[in-house]
């Protein structure tokens, strides 16, 4: 059964820094897409990115762009989203997802990583 | 950038009835529309993919149609574990975007 474990409950202040992972089950982990989807508090979901953790080709949809790095380690399954400096509106459950199919809608999810960022 | 657009933003229905939900698509997007369940406190679900198929585990009461730019989730017959927020999302062009959602309430 494919599982996507997600690390923890993060609080952070402004200008920090963060790296949340993902970590995948199953040989299958390098030969399909994870995207990283943000859900702001009562907000709907948003695509942040996707990499394909087989060669870390990378693709930020345009709002994310320059304001995150996802990244990936084959070789422990794990993929990683992370901020070089935080603001409060960062402030978002993240969820790690896996692409179905070869095809791009999202059929394996994480728990969700909550983090908070607040002076 | 394709802008999903869902109605209504809430729907209430009695357990039992059918819901019918909308997702409108800013440009075509062929077959490739997704669903999704999402209650609270949980990560959200796959329902339907390609606009029509089921996922794996998903009753017969969900069910999917449409092509284009117009798009409809059914549920047959409202069961109490189905009151949640229903997203629909687009995959036939970059960047992967969702609908707001539709919260189905008990009415």
């Amino acid at each position: 059964e494919v599982q996507l474990v997600q690390s923890g409950a993060e609080v952070k202040k402004p200008g920090e820094s963060l790296k949340i992972s993902c970590k995948g089950s199953g040989d299958s982990f390098t030969s399909y897409w994870i995207g990283w989807v943000r859900q702001m508090p009562g907000k709907g979901l948003e695509c942040m990115g996707i990499i394909y953790p087989g060669d870390s080709d990378t693709r930020y949809s345009p709002s994310f762009q320059g304001q995150v790095t996802i990244s990936a380690d084959k070789s422990i399954r794990t993929a990683y989203l992370q901020w070089s400096s935080l603001k409060a509106s960062d402030t978002a459950m993240y969820y790690c997802a896996r692409h179905g199919g070869g095809e791009g809608y999202f059929d394996y999810w994480g728990q969700g990583t909550p983090v908070t960022v607040s002076s | 950038e394709i802008v999903m657009t869902q109605s209504p933003a809430t729907l209430s229905v009695s357990p039992g009835e059918r819901a019918t939900l909308s997702c409108r698509a800013s440009q075509s997007v062929s077959s490739s529309l997704a669903w999704y369940q999402q209650k609270p406190g949980q990560a959200p679900r796959l329902l339907i993919y390609g606009a029509s198929t089921r996922a794996t585990g998903i009753p017969a009461r969900f069910s999917g149609s449409g092509s284009g730019t117009e798009f409809t989730l059914t549920i047959s017959s409202l069961q109490s574990e189905d009151f949640a927020v229903y997203y629909c999302q687009q995959y036939n062009k970059w960047p992967r975007t969702f609908g707001q959602g539709t919260k189905v309430e008990i009415k």
